[in-house]
């Protein structure tokens, strides 16, 4: 069965400082997909990456990284000096390459001015 | 990426009513889904919407209460019929990347039924 565990419910952080948002799954398939999304408080989900099991090549995007570690099964996403418009909840999702999605729980971010 | 927009983007309906949300994307895609997002949780997906054909139904979900329609490449409709309190949540559609495997969404419409 696939799964992802997104453990962190809320985090608060001040402008400026690092945050990890960690997102775990499980799968058994040998080819899937990971992805990130934000939903600002406005309730649009919006696209921030994709990984490919075949690509554990870290990424990086601006204030935005990402960790993809198969040994662990965790693809983990940080966001670098912080800013108050990285607010939203964060949503960390799997898929075997159809449309079907798993999404995780979700993280909400608050960063305080 | 596709640019997604739904109408209405909220609305406040009384129990026993239905509401009709649409979805126009600005290109043409084979794929459109329907998901919900009740208060405080995650992504569920109701249905796909494939143009030409019946829409395919998630577990829980069943077209008499989710009638949905895709009379065109760039369009598709959600009705949530019989509204209780507990359809109370955010509706979203999306659209499959060029990709085909990352989707892009709408801004969604936020629906209370009271």
């Amino acid at each position: 069965a696939q799964k992802v565990t997104q453990a962190q419910t809320e985090i608060s952080v001040v402008e400026k400082e690092d945050v990890t948002l960690d997102c775990v799954y499980e799968t058994r398939d040998t080819t899937y997909y990971l992805f990130w999304y934000k939903q600002p408080p406005s309730g649009e989900l919006v696209f921030l990456i994709r990984r490919n099991s075949f690509d554990e090549q870290n990424e990086i995007s601006g204030r935005y990284s990402w960790n993809f570690q198969k040994s662990t099964s965790s693809f983990n996403f940080t966001i670098t000096a912080s800013q108050v418009v990285d607010s939203a909840v964060y949503f960390c999702a799997l898929s075997r390459g159809t449309y079907k999605y798993i999404f995780g729980t979700g993280t909400r971010l608050k960063v305080l001015a | 990426s596709a640019v997604i927009s739904q109408k209405p983007s909220r609305d406040i309906c009384q129990r026993g009513t239905s509401l009709t949300i649409q979805c126009q994307v600005d290109s043409q895609v084979t794929m459109m889904f329907w998901y919900r997002q009740q208060p405080g949780q995650s992504l569920t997906l109701i249905a796909t919407a494939n143009q030409g054909s019946e829409a395919t139904y998630e577990s829980g979900f069943v077209i008499d209460k989710f009638p949905i329609s895709r009379p065109n490449l760039t369009f598709s409709t959600l009705t949530v019929s019989n509204m209780s309190p507990e359809d109370s949540s955010i509706y979203l559609c999306s659209v499959l990347g060029s990709s085909s495997y990352e989707q892009y969404f709408g801004p969604g419409t936020r629906l209370t039924v009271t």
